[in-house]
């Protein structure tokens, strides 16, 4: 299969760790999604990048967010400090260079923070 | 900002009824629509998609949706629905101001044997 996959699928974690989760976009894709999803909510732009560089950031990604795409190949989400209010579904997408390219969605990781 | 509406959350339907959903977004300039679905335990997938021409859609598993620019509204229609329909439905927006997509919070729909 050579969809999105993300790695983890589900993590738990205690309030106040660190958690990073992997995003592997489809191969020839060059733009990268991270969106959020909460019960009852629709995903939730979070950030994007452009091969490496990544270009907009939404409010949503407080200072204890940090994404990367340091090869322009696969990203990583990081959260520190992980506070109650981040159990979520963290989504990644992808998709060819024109921007409004249909974003091909992962599987997810759903965070749950105790 | 652009901004997406699912008036329908939740909707429950016998097999073989028809089924429409509505979306309806808020954004005056050139957008790209969307529909995804979402199965039980599986993640997003795309149900169809407008970006210019014909404004009604076809998509896979016999959904259409219509575009209809003067209300601002992308509904999804199936005729007859099936229970392996059952999943939920989101709508989307792209308008190429922010290289993201906007999502509508979802309709639940739960088809009965």
């Amino acid at each position: 299969d050579t969809g999105v996959s993300q790695d983890p699928r589900h993590k738990i974690t205690k309030r106040g760790q660190n958690v990073t989760f992997r995003c592997d976009p489809i191969s020839e894709h060059n733009r990268l999604y991270w969106y959020r999803q909460t019960l009852g909510q629709g995903p939730e732009f979070l950030t994007y990048f452009q091969n490496e560089a990544q270009l907009e950031k939404s409010r949503l990604l407080s200072d204890r967010f940090s994404a990367e795409r340091p090869k322009g190949s696969f990203s990583t989400l990081e959260i520190q400090r992980t506070e109650q209010g981040d159990s979520a579904m963290y989504l990644c997408a992808s998709s060819l260079r024109q921007p409004q390219e249909t974003q091909y969605f992962g599987p997810g990781t759903r965070l749950l923070v105790l | 900002a652009q901004s997406v509406s699912q008036h329908n959350h939740h909707v429950i339907l016998s097999e073989a009824a028809s089924l429409e959903l509505g979306c309806n977004y808020s954004y005056g300039g050139t957008v790209n629509l969307f529909w995804y679905v979402q199965y039980p335990g599986q993640h997003l997938q795309l149900l169809l998609k407008y970006f210019s021409g014909d404004p009604l859609v076809k998509g896979i598993k016999g959904f259409e949706a219509e575009f209809i620019k003067s209300k601002f509204s992308f509904n999804l229609r199936k005729p007859s629905v099936q229970w392996s329909d059952t999943a939920e439905y989101f709508c989307a927006v792209y308008t190429g101001t922010a290289s993201k997509l906007t999502f509508g919070t979802g309709t639940r729909l739960q088809v009965t044997l």
